[in-house]
């Protein structure tokens, strides 16, 4: 069975202090990994799309890897406007998304 | 319109009535997709239409949950004979690519309509 386990499952930064949130996912043929932000009330909102091994995206602060296994989200000096629940998700050989259950991120000035 | 558009945001419905939410997606987008969001979860497939058709409705959790897309662009899910489980925040989304995503911007999901059901 598809299975995507996100760890932690909170994080409490404070400002400046660099971390990485843990994507671990299991698939049948993985067409693409996703990384999503959701803030509270809203919608995911799209950041990264990952497709093979060895794959890696930035934009800011914010550098998405990926590995056969899993993913990871690195956060560079991290700002308090980077506070989210951020989602992974994996696309196998049907057109759903499989996400996991987020890391809630909080970052202190 | 530049997004996804959900409506209504809120709805909060008493046990045993019949509901229906609207999704309008992003102009052009042919790929719809509806998932279902708990407290604390991510979210949960329910369906997804390439056009006017149900690709794939293997999510819906039973027969009291239906959705259409008469004419490929704005979509409604109906839920019948409401039970205090279906409480969640229901999420649409759209793709312009049938059977993946936009490899620049993914899917594009809405705010959501917050279902209360009491």
């Amino acid at each position: 069975e598809d299975q995507v386990t996100q760890s932690p499952e909170a994080l409490r930064l404070q400002e400046g202090e660099s971390s990485s949130l843990n994507c671990s996912y299991t698939v049948s043929g993985l067409r693409g990994l996703f990384w999503y932000r959701q803030d509270p009330g809203k919608g995911p909102e799209f950041l990264f799309t990952l497709y093979s091994a060895g794959e890696e995206k930035e934009k800011e602060r914010l550098k998405a890897t990926l590995t056969k296994k899993e993913s990871f989200l690195h956060i560079t000096a991290p700002k308090p406007e980077d506070s989210a629940t951020y989602l992974c998700a994996v696309q196998a050989n049907t057109d759903k998304l499989i996400f996991g259950t987020g890391t809630r991120l909080q970052v202190f000035p | 319109g530049a997004g996804v558009s959900q409506t209504p945001s809120n709805k909060v419905t008493e046990k045993g009535k019949y509901v229906e939410l609207r999704c309008d997606p992003i102009s052009g987008h042919t790929a719809l997709y509806w998932y279902r969001q708990s407290l604390g979860q991510g979210p949960e497939f329910l369906i997804y239409f390439q056009g006017t058709g149900a690709a794939d409705d293997s999510g819906l959790p039973n027969d009291r949950f239906f959705a259409v897309r008469p004419e490929g662009s704005v979509s409604t899910l109906k839920i019948q004979r409401t039970e205090r489980g279906d409480s969640a925040v229901y999420l649409c989304a759209s793709s312009p690519l049938g059977g993946g995503a936009d490899p620049n911007y993914g899917y594009t999901f809405g705010s959501g309509t917050r279902l209360t059901v009491v």
